[in-house]
This record gives structure tokens, sequence and C-alpha cells, in this order.
């Protein structure tokens, strides 16, 4: 399984406060992706990068932007937080092993956001 | 487009098997992935199918046909510890990239 670690797991913050919630791999894996998650609800990709210098928007609007100057880090910023920002954020990379192709995406811990 | 569909809920007993059902819609299918996911964690990866058949690792298989855009996910021997979200995800052809897709996922309930 692909190392992949999220820091802060949890973080309560106030409305207007700049955040950013670090991902970081340690698979040297080329891709990787940011996930909201609302409780019981269905995972939405918000963005992804294929390697160093790429990012694209996700299947979902967000308002977070990411950054990838290196390949083992992806870190998501909200400029401006707001309480419509409460979410679960995943992370998760993938990349070739095993079978060729298949590419598994495996996940970070998650970062649990509450803003007031 | 792509849309993959799978029941909301199912409940089971301990020591059961329990099959979950996944139906998909996808241009340039590329493999189905299944997922487990306890509540407020994050989803860890159970199964990968690229050709159809079954694949078994332990007390879970998944089954795919591609020609049917379906699979399953068994669980045999059900444990209470089983109770958890299992999502079902395909990876296919969109916009030049391959993107994989979640489905809603389906809360499975385990029971004594």
């Amino acid at each position: 399984e692909a190392d992949i670690y999220q820091t802060p797991r949890y973080l309560v913050i106030g409305t207007g406060k700049k955040i950013t919630l670090e991902c970081s791999q340690t698979m040297g894996h080329d891709k990787m992706y940011w996930y909201q998650q609302d409780p019981g609800m269905e995972l939405h990709l918000i963005h992804y990068s294929y390697g160093v210098n790429s990012t694209e928007k996700g299947d979902l609007s967000s308002e977070s932007t990411v950054s990838r100057i290196r390949t083992e880090h992806f870190p998501l910023t909200l400029e401006s937080a707001r309480p419509s920002h409460t979410s679960q954020y995943l992370c998760a990379s993938s990349g070739t092993s095993g079978r060729v192709y298949q590419e598994t995406q495996y996940f970070g811990p998650g970062t649990r956001l509450l803003v007031l | 487009g792509q849309n993959i569909d799978q029941p909301t809920e199912m409940t089971a007993t301990e020591g059961a098997i329990v099959q979950i059902n996944c139906t998909y819609q996808t241009s340039g299918f590329n493999g189905l992935f299944w997922y487990q996911q306890h509540a407020g964690e994050a989803p860890t990866f159970l199964s990968y199918n690229v050709l159809d058949g079954l694949e078994e690792k332990g007390r879970f298989s998944s089954f795919l046909s591609r020609s049917k855009g379906y699979s399953y996910l068994l669980l045999k021997e059900l444990q209470m510890k089983d109770s958890a979200s299992y999502l079902c995800a395909v990876r296919g052809r969109y916009g030049g990239y391959n993107k994989l897709i979640f489905g809603a996922g389906t809360r499975l309930a385990v029971h004594p």
C-alpha cells in the first residue's frame, strides 16, 4: 500500500481565515487527487495532478486551490474559509504497481474541517 | 457520460454471505475497483477487475462482466467489522484522460 499522509487531521477555524491542508506521499506516485466528502455522502473530486507543475480542477467546483511543486507534496489552500467549506477532505495518490495500468488510488486519512 | 449505480443500503447477518451489485456506463472502460469505507474514515482498496471473471481475495471476491457493465462484491463469513460503506469505482476515458469515478456507495449493516 502507498504511504500517504495528511495534516492536520482535524481543524476548527473561524470564517475568513486562510488555511492550507497538507498531503504528502512517499511512494513516488505521479498522480495525486483531492476529494471532498460530506458525512454519509459520496466522494467528489475537486482537484487532481498528473505530475509536477500539473494541476486540474475536478468534477465539483471548489473555491480551493492546489499546487504541485514536488512529486510527493500536493497542498490544498482556502484563501478565505467559510462555513460552507465545512467537510472532510481526502487526498489520494496513484501510480503503476503490480499489474501495469492498474493505478490503484490510495487514500490518506483525511482532514475534517469545521469553519465557524 | 459516466454513471454508476449501486444499492444505497443493505443489511445482513453475521456469518452469512452478501452480494453488493454495481452497474455502470462509461466510455473507454479501463478497470473497476471496490473500496471499503468505515464511517468517518478514508476508503481502503479492496479489489480490482479489468478482465471478465471472478477475483478472489480471502473472504472477499469481486466479479466483472464488461459486456453487461456489471460487477459485484461478494463478502463471505460476515463479521461485525464488515459494517461499512462499499464503493464501486470505474475508470474510464474522459476528456482525453483516464479518470476514476466513484459510485455513491452501499452502506452495509451486519447484525448479530
